[in-house]
């Protein structure tokens, strides 16, 4: 059972709504982000929270809004989506430490967000 | 920049038989690599890392993969496929010269073992 929940499993939306992705962890992980994924792909990396600062941003419309409530949370608002941006969104934590990143990453099972 | 390929778009392979995943990296400096699995409908899940030392490296559900510094591989392999190994396989190395805390992901591989 993954420990990274992520909210709505699915999600429809028209392109004029606002709605927000939500994403939990209670592993103590210091560093949080958001992938997109389209069908059969490998994930794309969007926003990337250390320490509850944003610390990667990968050129992401501003249509994609992150938020870092706590070192537990992590929102991504979303505001006039294109029918593009249908796809299965990732949140996942991984540890931060003095000995520095171990690249294991601990997914959620994923929103699956369709705009029409 | 660094990165991985994945050179096959699916593996078919029997169940019982040797499953072996494909990746080669291109790095600057020492590797970081590393195997992810994606189940139909889940999110991705860490099968194993390679950092350093042993070449043979062990992870979960009975997967291993070998470090091979001259062939700039890490091949993903299991000694006997069940079903339930069905699913979408990353390679994924660390992309260090960008920074801390990016992996650069391969294009996957669907494996499909056959009843």
């Amino acid at each position: 059972d993954t420990e990274v929940t992520q909210t709505p499993k699915h999600l429809v939306m028209g392109m004029t709504n606002k709605k927000s992705l939500k994403c939990e962890q209670h592993m103590g992980h210091r560093a949080m982000y958001w992938y997109k994924q389209k069908a059969k792909k490998p994930p794309e990396l969007m926003f990337v929270y250390s320490y509850e600062k944003l610390s990667i941003n990968e050129s992401v419309p501003s249509r994609f809004s992150p938020e870092c409530p706590n070192s537990s949370l992590l929102n991504l608002h979303l505001h006039a989506l294109q029918p593009e941006d249908s796809a299965l969104y990732l949140c996942a934590s991984s540890q931060e430490s003095s000995a520095g990143w171990t690249g294991e990453l601990f997914f959620g099972e994923g929103s699956r967000l369709t705009v029409l | 920049a660094q990165s991985v390929a994945q050179p096959e778009d699916q593996v078919n392979v029997a169940e019982g038989n040797p499953l072996t995943v494909k990746c080669t990296y291109s790095v600057s400096g020492n590797p970081y690599l590393f195997w992810y699995v994606q189940y139909p409908n889940r999110g991705l899940q860490f099968l194993l890392k390679y950092i350093t030392g042993d070449n043979l490296v062990k992870g979960s559900y009975g997967f291993e993969a070998e470090f091979n510094k001259s062939q700039t591989s890490f091949h993903l392999k299991k000694p006997s496929a069940l079903v339930s190994d069905s699913a979408l396989y990353f390679c994924a190395v660390r992309d260090m010269p960008r920074g801390n805390n990016r992996l650069a992901f391969g294009k996957g591989n669907q494996v499909v073992v056959i009843p």
